[in-house]
């Protein structure tokens, strides 16, 4: 049972544009949400995250939306860099629990 | 600081042998996880330590596996009677408190591969 879905098993986006990934999931009880990155041969990096409380976080260049209604969120670089080129995976989590559930994974890669 | 640490990089066994994987968490961190990542697979939950706190082993496949965290710090997995299925990259985190949106930092893992 797959909780956190990343449907879009890789992107390509051209340098400069916007880099959109998607993941929707199905536990009610979610209401923390993270973005992880990963590069080959390391560990997943923290992104950015989202609390349910809110609709949009802002870091920089990247912004994560959360739809609460629809239980899909999407991530956006913009503008995006050669070195965004890396695997991108979508966590969820609830408050008292404090294991993180994954989704599988966009791999993006950004093409100069 | 050092970041969280993992060894081996690689393991290479033959079904049915014991495997042991070692992870170093960010000194100071209360919080350790165990997760592994099969082929085409996101990160999948194997088991949580918080302080002095009873682990949560939910994540567990089976009786085969088993960790343990000694004096807060250094943790061991242990894999008995390796399957080919067990086959994954494995991924220790620790974090600073352990609550839900405290950032886990992760090692770079290691790959079991069993023959």
């Amino acid at each position: 049972d797959q909780q956190v879905k990343q449907n879009s098993p890789s992107l390509s986006v051209q340098e400069g544009r916007i880099s959109i990934l998607n993941c929707d999931y199905t536990n009610s009880m979610f209401d923390y949400f993270l973005w992880y990155k990963k590069y080959p041969a390391e560990g997943p990096t923290f992104l950015i995250s989202i609390s349910s409380i809110k609709d949009k976080n802002e870091d920089g260049r990247f912004t994560v939306f959360l739809n609460k209604s629809a239980k899909h969120l999407s991530l956006h670089i913009v503008p995006s860099q050669p070195g965004d080129s890396a695997v991108y995976f979508c966590a969820a989590t609830f408050f008292g629990n404090e294991k993180l559930t994954f989704g599988t994974g966009t791999r993006l890669t950004i093409i100069p | 600081g050092a970041g969280v640490s993992q060894s081996p990089s690689n393991k290479v066994t033959e079904k049915g042998k014991d495997v042991e994987l070692r992870c170093d968490p960010i000194s100071g961190h209360t919080a350790l996880y165990w997760y592994r990542q099969s082929l085409g697979q996101g990160l999948e939950f194997l088991i949580y330590f918080q302080g002095n706190s009873a682990p949560d082993k939910s994540g567990l496949p089976s009786d085969r596996f088993s960790a343990e965290r000694t004096g807060g710090s250094v943790s061991t997995l242990t894999i008995q009677r390796t399957q080919q299925e067990d086959s994954a990259v494995y991924l220790c985190a620790s974090s600073l408190t352990g609550v839900a949106t405290d950032t886990q930092y992760f090692g770079p893992g290691t790959r079991l591969t069993v023959l």
